[in-house]
């Protein structure tokens, strides 16, 4: 098993231009996750999907959209990106409601995002 | 609401020494509590979880128990190694907590040689 994977790893981009984070996971887990993380900060929740089809808000969602087409994808997009969402972003996901610790997380590797 | 704190770091030790990083949290109902470990330049990873109370988590040499009557769940080590250094976070996972676990702001552990 591959675990969490996110692609890409690093990614520089100007103001203005848009990108899609790709995130997924083959241990069939329902719920997923996407959180940025900043020097000195601890995780902010971006977005999340329950399943299939669902996606909601977390703590930052401003200036981010995201879709679950896939249960096994989760897509983080910027449509106009700013400075301020230079970060590291995470994706996790966890099983899910009806197995055994549901909210226990699995991380991805993680990408390196830098807005000029 | 629910939420976790966690003492502040860095905390800075030499080899071998003993560690404690402190955990409290406030929650409804009986959380599942979670120790995760960052080490630089990589993702977040389980190290050790209690699901209830009293229960003791251990991996790596790491330990915390569930102690629900003082709501904490402190990580220790008794004899902490340079490969340690990471930020270390503490979370729970509460049954109305929104599909989300609770985070700590994490804690930076430096150890010295």
């Amino acid at each position: 098993n591959a675990g969490v994977t996110q692609t890409p790893k690093f990614r520089v981009l100007k103001t203005g231009q848009s990108m899609t984070l790709l995130c997924a996971q083959d241990m069939n887990h329902e719920y997923m996750y996407w959180y940025r993380q900043d020097p000195g900060m601890g995780l902010r929740l971006i977005h999340y999907s329950v399943g299939e089809g669902t996606t909601a808000k977390g703590e930052v969602p401003d200036g981010y959209n995201v879709s679950r087409l896939k249960k096994q994808n989760f897509l983080l997009g910027l449509e106009s990106a700013a400075p301020s969402q230079t970060s590291v972003y995470f994706c996790a996901s966890s099983r899910g409601l009806d197995n055994p610790d549901p909210l226990e997380q699995y991380f991805g590797p993680g990408t390196r995002l830098t807005v000029t | 609401g629910n939420s976790v704190t966690q003492m502040e770091g860095p905390v800075t030790l030499s080899e071998e020494a003993f560690l404690t990083i402190n955990c409290t949290y406030t929650a409804t109902g009986y959380p599942s509590l979670f120790w995760y470990v960052q080490y630089p330049g990589e993702g977040l990873q389980l190290l050790l979880k209690a699901t209830k109370a009293d229960d003791k988590g251990s991996n790596k040499g790491f330990e915390a128990t569930y102690r629900k009557e003082t709501t904490s769940f402190h990580l220790e080590k008794g004899s902490v190694q340079v490969s340690d250094s990471a930020v270390y976070f503490c979370a729970l996972s509460a049954t109305d907590s929104n599909y989300q676990l609770i985070w700590g702001a994490g804690t930076k552990l430096i150890i010295k040689p």
